[in-house]
């Protein structure tokens, strides 16, 4: 079945406690995309990736790292996780970026940081 | 800052019903704009992509027309059904950075039996 994963889908951590949450899509797809989705604000845009090895930042990527070393695989990185990043979070690929292809999203990932 | 706004935030009608709701982003330096549909406790499922001034799409009872020139988009839903409740939210992407999408705040719809 074609879809996107997130892993884990609930997690409540500590401030400080590094954390990574894990993305897989199966779709061979070449852009990848991660959003934070809080009350009021709509679906902001974390980092994204175009390709592999290729990376850039989105609208709030402050506290956040990205990896894609791989073409299925695009985690995201807490460093130093704070409670303002407390949110949903949501993975999301396409056959490629912006070139009008859909974005297929994972389930979501929910963090509390306390 | 680019900026997308989605209008009405909120909606309540009848089953049978028909409505529409408005996206509204830059004129300038347009290249796509999407369509996502959001049920709670669901992920956003794509509806419609839109490249085209003057684009018009169909999906069943939901259709979607495009304004670049002006910088807006219409959601159009054909007779309402409880089914439909989700929000509704638009993403912009601007040809400076095809690789950013902005969305809106969405439009949340609630179809009353």
């Amino acid at each position: 079945e074609a879809q996107v994963t997130q892993n884990p889908r609930y997690l409540i951590t500590v401030t400080g406690k590094k954390l990574t949450v894990t993305c897989s899509q199966n779709m061979n797809h070449e852009y990848m995309s991660w959003y934070r989705q809080d009350p009021g604000l709509g679906l902001r845009q974390i980092y994204y990736s175009m390709n592999v090895e290729v990376t850039d930042k989105g609208d709030v990527p402050e506290g956040y790292k990205v990896s894609r070393k791989e073409k299925r695989n695009f985690p995201l990185i807490l460093e130093s996780p704070s409670p303002n990043q407390t949110s949903l979070y949501f993975c999301a690929s396409s056959l490629e970026g912006g070139t009008g292809e859909t974005q297929y999203f994972g389930p979501g990932t929910r963090l509390l940081v306390l | 800052i680019l900026n997308v706004e989605q209008s009405p935030q909120s909606l309540h009608v009848q089953e049978g019903d028909s409505t529409n709701f408005t996206c509204s982003f830059p004129s300038s330096n347009f290249y796509a704009l999407h369509w996502y549909r959001w049920e709670t406790a669901k992920s956003p499922e794509a509806l419609f992509v839109m490249t085209l001034n003057g684009d018009e799409k169909k999906k069943g009872r939901i259709s979607a027309t495009l304004n670049t020139k002006e910088g807006y988009s219409y959601l159009y839903i054909k007779g309402s059904q409880p089914e439909d409740s989700a929000t509704y939210l638009c993403a912009f992407i601007g040809s400076g950075n095809t690789g950013k999408l902005i969305f809106g705040q969405g439009t949340t719809l609630q179809v009353k039996p």
